[in-house]
């Protein structure tokens, strides 16, 4: 098993561009989500998803759009990149809300 | 609001038991304790969880105290490679909005 994959590991955009971050898991895994890292803190989350066709919001979600069209996929899509959304960004995904998460190896965004 | 409050830092000699500590005293019956770690910047590790009942695996032992309010994570015999940053969670059944705080950076020192 690959676990959760993330894709890409480092990525540069310039102001106002667009990007998918992109989050896969080959373990079943009913719920995903996504988060973000800023240096010296935790992990915030942006959107998650219980299940294929049901997204919602977490903590931080301006700015970014999730889609969940399949239980294996969860992409992270940014519309129009903002230095503010430098961060790393990571996607987790369990079988439910009382499993444990297994986190994917992050992705390091930078915006100029 | 923040459900757990961990010590910013702390350190430990490598060989001996770290124990680190966590307050949750707000924790509701349904609510699980979960511990993670993250070691440099990877993603983080889960470690284990409980409810009431203390808890061993391979990597560590729960503690959780009988009112629930406060757990304790026991590293036995840390080595340097469990230097990383340990997040205490509470998490219920729909508790579907996690969130992860500072944690607690632990530095094993040789």
């Amino acid at each position: 098993n690959a676990g959760v994959t993330q894709t890409p590991k480092f990525q540069v955009l310039k102001t106002g561009q667009s990007m998918t971050l992109q989050c896969a898991q080959d373990m079943n895994h009913e719920y995903m989500s996504w988060y973000r890292q800023d240096p010296g803190m935790g992990l915030r989350l942006i959107h998650y998803s219980v299940g294929a066709g049901i997204t919602d919001q977490g903590e931080v979600p301006n700015g970014y759009n999730v889609s969940r069209s399949t239980t294996e996929d969860f992409p992270l899509r940014l519309l129009s990149a903002a230095p503010s959304q430098t961060s790393v960004y990571f996607c987790a995904s369990s079988y439910g809300a009382y499993e444990k998460l297994f986190f994917g190896s992050g992705t390091q965004l930078s915006v100029l | 609001d923040a459900k757990t409050t961990q010590p910013t830092s702390m350190d430990c000699a490598e060989g001996r038991a770290a124990n680190l500590p966590c307050n949750h005293s707000t924790i509701s019956g349904n609510e699980y304790v979960y511990w993670y770690r993250q070691i440099h910047s990877q993603g983080p590790q889960y470690i284990i969880h409980g409810l009431k009942n203390n808890e061993t695996n391979e990597m560590a032992s729960l503690i959780i105290t009988e009112d629930r309010k406060s757990s304790t994570l026991i590293l036995p015999h840390a080595t340097l490679r469990d230097t990383a940053v340990y997040y205490c969670i509470v998490r219920g059944a729909n508790d579907y909005k996690l969130s992860f705080g500072a944690g607690t950076t632990v530095t094993v020192r040789a």
